[in-house]
């Protein structure tokens, strides 16, 4: 029973492209967060949303920017991909004012 | 804005003992702690959470304490078994201004050795 979906497990891109990380979930949760996760560093926040067409940014949200245009979407893009992003992106959401989140399954990004 | 700082990094055991990660935070706002295990390969889980009123929760093998004077948790999981062995992550929830948004810390790596 996925309840959040990350539209790709892993992807390769070159250096300068514009990325779209998909994420979807299926539990009418309002708020949704993106994370990534690089080895010894933990998961560090990039963008969450509170609402639709809501967005804040997190911890290190340089060089990424976010869309949320339907409740269960929310999108993660790069604008123009950089080796330093190279890493694993987890999306998660969590219903307002309480629970703790539920992530999907991540995804391996390569910028070459 | 919060910080999380999770020690140890690595943590090996043998088998039936007992293993503890412990954590501090930096803002007295936070109120919820979560703590998530995630095996190789496989999404972080909710294992356990513990709230601010709250000193203790145990919930079989795994337990959570709290000093909030202190600002720090703990995760203790008895009895370890290999089915133990992943990477915990604790964080921490502050809800004034932050959406309820987590702040995780770097990452417990366990590895239980039968």
């Amino acid at each position: 029973d996925v309840k959040v979906t990350q539209s790709s497990r892993y992807l390769v891109k070159r250096t300068g492209e514009k990325v779209f990380l998909e994420c979807v979930q299926d539990m009418d949760h309002e708020n949704m967060f993106w994370y990534r996760q690089d080895p010894g560093l933990g998961l560090r926040l990039i963008y969450f949303s509170y609402d639709v067409k809501m967005k804040e940014k997190g911890d290190i949200p340089e060089g990424y920017s976010v869309s949320r245009e339907k409740k269960e979407r929310f999108s993660l893009i790069l604008e123009s991909a950089s080796t330093n992003q190279t890493s694993m992106y987890l999306c998660a959401s969590r219903p307002r004012d309480r629970g703790g989140y539920t992530f999907g399954s991540g995804t391996r990004l390569t910028v070459v | 804005g919060e910080n999380v700082e999770q020690h140890p990094s690595t943590l090996s055991v043998q088998e039936g003992d007992s293993a503890v990660i412990k954590c501090t935070y930096s803002d007295s706002a936070s109120n919820y702690f979560p703590w998530y295990k995630q095996e190789l390969g496989k999404r972080p889980q909710l294992i356990i959470d513990i709230r601010s009123n709250v000193g203790e929760k145990k919930d079989q093998r795994i337990a959570v304490t709290l000093n909030k004077t202190a600002k720090h948790f703990s995760l203790h999981i008895t009895e370890t078994q290999p089915e133990d062995s992943a990477v915990y992550f604790c964080a921490a929830s502050n809800p004034l201004g932050g959406y309820n948004k987590l702040i995780f810390g770097a990452g417990t790596r366990l590895a239980v050795h039968p």
